[in-house]
C-alpha cells in the first residue's frame, strides 16, 4: 500500500539548470497538489490539479510548471531553477475535489538544494 | 493566507492530555476545521477534522466551540512520539471544486518524559 510516492528524495541542482520532480499515487484519488516547505515554516500551495485535465496555480506558482499526466500522475518541473527555491517539496493527494470531507494523503518529500 | 491563529509552541508532560488551541473567528458557516501534524521532516499527516460537532477517532478527539470561532485538538493521552508540529486549517474550496489546505505555522508541541 504505497500510497503516494515521490522521486527523488534528495537532490542538488546548480542555478539555472531544470528538473522534474515526480509524485504518483496509487489510491485511484482526483485532486493532487504540490507544496513547498522552507525551513521553519509551514507549508505553501505551490499548484493542484483538481481533477485529471485541470491545473491551477495556488499561492507561490512563480518558476514552476506542473502537468497532470494522467489520473495518478502529477509532476512539477522548474525550468531555470534558482536558489530560492531550495526548499523540501511535498505532493498530496485527495480523494474528491468537491464536498469532500477527506484529508490528504502526503507524499514523504523531495529535498531540493540549488546552488 | 491561513485563516486560523495558533500559539507557536507548547510542552506536555508524557501521558498527559495535550491541549492545542486554534482560533478560526472568520469561518464560514460550509468550511471544515482539519488537523494534520508534521513529525520532525516527514510529510503530514492526517489526524482529524470536523464542522461543528465534536469528532474523536483513535488518534485524537476534536472540540468546536457552539460559534465555530475556535477549537482544541485533545491528545488523551501524550507520548513522546506525539512531539510533532500541529496544524490546524480552515478548508477552503475554489471554484474549480479543489480541496485546497491552507498551512500556517503551527503549534511546535513537545512531549517532555
Amino acid at each position: 500500500n504505497a500510497g503516494v510516492t515521490q522521486t527523488p528524495k534528495f537532490q542538488v541542482l546548480k542555478t539555472g539548470q531544470s528538473m522534474t520532480l515526480q509524485c504518483a499515487q496509487d489510491m485511484n484519488h482526483n485532486s493532487m497538489y504540490w507544496y513547498r516547505q522552507d525551513p521553519g515554516m509551514g507549508l505553501r500551495l505551490i499548484y493542484y490539479s483538481a481533477s485529471e485535465g485541470t491545473t491551477d496555480k495556488g499561492e507561490v506558482p512563480n518558476g514552476y510548471n506542473v502537468s497532470r499526466l494522467n489520473k495518478r500522475e502529477f509532476s512539477l518541473r522548474l525550468e531555470s531553477a534558482a536558489p530560492s527555491q531550495t526548499s523540501v517539496y511535498f505532493c498530496a493527494s485527495s480523494e474528491a475535489p468537491t464536498g469532500s470531507r477527506e484529508g490528504y494523503t502526503f507524499g514523504s518529500g523531495t529535498r531540493l538544494t540549488v546552488v | 493566507d491561513a485563516k486560523t491563529t495558533q500559539p507557536p509552541s507548547m510542552d506536555c508532560a508524557e501521558g498527559r492530555a495535550a491541549n492545542l488551541p486554534c482560533n478560526h473567528s472568520t469561518i464560514s458557516g460550509n468550511e471544515y476545521v482539519y488537523w494534520y501534524r508534521q513529525i520532525h521532516s516527514q510529510g503530514p499527516q492526517y489526524i482529524i477534522h470536523g464542522l461543528k460537532n465534536n469528532e474523536t477517532n483513535e488518534m485524537a478527539s476534536l472540540i468546536i466551540t457552539e460559534d465555530r470561532k475556535s477549537s482544541t485538538l485533545i491528545l488523551p493521552h501524550a507520548t513522546l512520539r506525539d512531539t510533532a508540529v500541529y496544524y490546524c486549517i480552515v478548508r477552503v474550496i475554489d471554484q474549480t471544486g479543489a480541496n485546497n489546505l491552507f498551512f500556517g505555522t503551527g503549534t511546535r508541541l513537545t512531549v517532555i518524559p
